[in-house]
C-alpha cells in the first residue's frame, strides 16, 4: 500500500544545530507540504512544493528550508534551531488534478523539541 | 487568499449527544470542501468531502452539506461517541495545482461517558 512517513518520530535537538527531518511518500503525488502544529495555531503551512526543483514559502517559512530533487521526498531543514521551533511537524501529499480536488494524505508527525 | 473559520473548542459533549461544529469559509472560485479529523498522536486524515454545491458528504454517522449560499459545510453527528474524540479541521481546497491547502485552527471534541 502507497504511503506517507516521516523520520524520526521524536527528536531533540540543542539551539543553533541545524535539524533535517524526513519526508518520503511512494503515492508518486506531485504536490508535498509542511505543516508544523502548535496549541491554539493550529496547522500552518511552512513549504509547499508543487513537483521536482519547485519549492514555495507558506505563511511561516522563516527559519525552515526545503528542497525538492525527486518526487518522492521532501525534507525540511531547520538551518539554526531556535527554541521557538519546538513543535510537531507533519508532511502531506496530494495529487495535481483540474477539477475537484483530491484528498490529502498526512504523515504521522515529527515531535522535535529544541533546548 | 482562501480562508476558514471554525467554532473555537474545546467542546465538550456526553456520549449521544448531538454535534454541530460550524465552518465557513472564503475562496476564490469554486472550492471542493472537507473535513479532516486527528485522533490523538496521529496525523490528519481525511473524514468526508463534498466537491460542489448542495453535495451531502458522509462517513461514520458524520455529515456536512455543501452550502454555496452561506459560504458553509457545517460538520454534524447525531450521536456522538468517546471515540470521536479528536480534532477536526475543516478546508476548502481548489482543484489544479495552485492550491496551498490551507487549514483553521481545528475544533477539539472530548465526549465523555
Amino acid at each position: 500500500d502507497a504511503e506517507i512517513t516521516q523520520s524520526p518520530r521524536h527528536k531533540i535537538t540543542e539551539t543553533g544545530r541545524q535539524v533535517t527531518l524526513a519526508c518520503h511518500q511512494t503515492w508518486n503525488h506531485n504536490n508535498m507540504f509542511w505543516y508544523r502544529q502548535d496549541l491554539g495555531h493550529g496547522l500552518r503551512l511552512i513549504h509547499y512544493s508543487y513537483g521536482v526543483q519547485d519549492t514555495n514559502k507558506g505563511e511561516v517559512s522563516d527559519g525552515y528550508s526545503v528542497s525538492r530533487s525527486n518526487t518522492e521526498d521532501l525534507p525540511l531543514t531547520l538551518e539554526s534551531a531556535a527554541s521557538s521551533q519546538t513543535s510537531v511537524y507533519f508532511c502531506a501529499s496530494s495529487e495535481s488534478v483540474e477539477g475537484p480536488w483530491t484528498e490529502a494524505f498526512f504523515g504521522q508527525g515529527t515531535r522535535l523539541t529544541v533546548v | 487568499g482562501d480562508s476558514v473559520t471554525q467554532m473555537e473548542g474545546p467542546v465538550t459533549l456526553s456520549e449521544e449527544a448531538f454535534l454541530t461544529i460550524n465552518c465557513t469559509y472564503t475562496a476564490t472560485g469554486y472550492p471542493s470542501l472537507f473535513w479532516y479529523v486527528q485522533y490523538p498522536g496521529e496525523g490528519l486524515q481525511l473524514l468526508l468531502k463534498a466537491t460542489k454545491a448542495d453535495d451531502k458528504g458522509s462517513n461514520k454517522g458524520f455529515e456536512a452539506t455543501y452550502r454555496k449560499e452561506t459560504t458553509s459545510f457545517h460538520l454534524e453527528k447525531g450521536s456522538v461517541q468517546v471515540s470521536d474524540s479528536a480534532v477536526y479541521f475543516c478546508a476548502p481546497h481548489l482543484g489544479g495545482g495552485g492550491n496551498k491547502l490551507t487549514f483553521g485552527t481545528g475544533t477539539q471534541l472530548k465526549v465523555e461517558l
